[in-house]
């Protein structure tokens, strides 16, 4: 079973901060996902990834598949960015229709 | 709104009683999950169905039951739960192609 490890756990800027946030996980995977959850308890994909960059927004995911490693980052950070953000990949490496596994969320304070 | 449909949104629930959580998706998504998340705890699989079929049971008790009558619609059927039980169900659909999940806005269930 893959295992994901995210930092940090709690995170607190000023608005126009450029945020990072971090993710690794132990077992070779097709694709990882990072996504976004509201204090309502509501989650929405952000991204999947399997190589490289992508960017929405102002939001950027990278991903390094031979070291085990993504990060997001948030350029220009709003207090409407604050949430908590998680990582998530596939359970078992063989990825399809497995279900993921999460880690423990960053918890997201951008102050005015 | 994900397109995805949770009810109810809240429930309370005692020790003998027994209810159903109801998720529906008309995304025309063949694979559908349940996740649970629980106080200070990630994100946890609990079950997966891909085309009606059950193809994972990530050892949820027994007092946990799903049902897939359709790929549009799955149910848990929650019966003689402990108050440990108590947390965020959410259930998920993915598209065919595997690049977004779609989650609901999840059922909080308070187990009295």
């Amino acid at each position: 079973k893959n295992e994901v490890e995210q930092s940090p756990q709690n995170l607190t800027a000023q608005e126009g901060e450029f945020i990072t946030i971090n993710c690794s996980y132990s077992v070779g995977i097709s694709a990882l996902h990072w996504l976004q959850q509201h204090p309502g308890g509501g989650i929405v994909s952000l991204f999947m990834l399997s190589s490289g960059k992508k960017k929405h927004g102002r939001l950027i995911a990278t991903i390094n598949i031979q070291e085990k490693h993504s990060s997001l980052h948030i350029t220009a950070s709003h207090p409407r960015d604050s949430a908590v953000y998680i990582c998530a990949v596939p359970l078992y490496s063989g990825g399809g229709a497995d279900g993921l596994t999460f880690g423990k969320g960053t918890h997201l304070i951008i102050q005015p | 709104e994900t397109g995805v449909t949770q009810t109810p949104r809240h429930l309370v629930m005692g020790m003998t009683n027994k209810k159903s959580l109801k998720c529906e998706q008309h995304l025309g998504h063949n694979a559908m999950y349940w996740y649970k998340q629980s106080a200070k705890k990630p994100l946890e699989l609990m079950f997966v169905y891909n085309f009606k079929e059950q193809t994972e049971n990530n050892s949820v008790p027994s007092r946990f039951s799903p049902e897939c009558p359709n790929s549009s619609h799955l149910f848990l059927h929650l019966h003689t739960l402990q108050p440990e039980d108590s947390a965020l169900y959410l259930c998920a659909s993915k598209d065919r192609s595997g690049n977004t999940i779609y989650f609901g806005e999840g059922s909080w269930l308070t187990v009295v």
